[in-house]
């Protein structure tokens, strides 16, 4: 029972362009919804989150979106920059434990 | 500020050894995870601890798994005996005990090769 989902396993995108990362979930009693960055050999770190209660939150170049009715979370990266290739977790926070994405391997090019 | 440290960040083991992994939180930071992360995959929950209480293990495998955080600071999980699918990366994470707003300070993680 996946309770959540990144359906793409990479996203390649141009240097200056936008990145959309996305994510699905089921379960409608998460509190936070955030988006953590991995860089090879190190751990997650947290890049941005938003309550349940909001649909849009921004910093700098990384906003992130809920649509509660759809269910769907995405990140948008503008403008994109070779730094952000990474791999990118969703993650869905619901009685005080997170649950992780599959994760999405983001390639910026110079 | 330090962040979290783990050891070993390696670690190549027979199958049927034990194994133990070390982790020391962010100072302050009242509440520990321990996650398990797959080749491809995202890190799952292993185990929550606020403070010296296991308030979450419903994932940890019990019969082969085990963790303590004496004194709700440090914390070592150990495997034992060690199958082949326990390969992967074991990630320790710390957050403060203000309001949970799903914010965790990873470590580097512990990379457990089981041959």
């Amino acid at each position: 029972d996946q309770q959540v989902k990144q359906n793409s396993p990479s996203l390649s995108v141009q240097e200056g362009r936008i990145s959309i990362l996305n994510c699905d979930y089921t379960n409608s009693m998460f509190d936070y919804f955030l988006w953590y960055k991995k860089y090879p050999a190190e751990g997650p770190t947290f890049l941005i989150s938003i309550s349940s209660i909001k649909d849009k939150n921004e910093d700098g170049r990384f906003t992130v979106f809920l649509n509660k009715s759809a269910k769907h979370l995405s990140l948008h990266i503008v403008p994109s920059q070779p730094g952000d290739s990474a791999v990118y977790f969703c993650g869905f926070l619901g009685y005080g434990k997170l649950t992780f994405g599959q994760g999405t391997i983001l390639t910026v090019h110079p | 500020e330090a962040g979290v440290v783990q050891s070993p960040r390696y670690k190549i083991i027979e199958k049927k050894q034990p194994v133990a992994f070390w982790c020391n939180p962010i100072s302050g930071h009242n509440t520990l995870y321990w996650y398990l992360q797959n080749l491809g995959q995202g890190p799952e929950l292993l185990i929550r601890y606020e403070n010296e209480e296991a308030v979450d293990d419903s994932q940890l495998p019990k019969d082969r798994f085990s963790a303590e955080r004496l004194k709700g600071v440090d914390s070592t999980l150990k495997i034992q005996p060690a199958e082949l699918g326990d390969s992967a990366v074991y990630l320790c994470a710390s957050s403060s005990g203000q309001k949970h707003t799903g914010e965790l300070f990873f470590g580097e993680g512990s990379r457990l090769t089981v041959l």
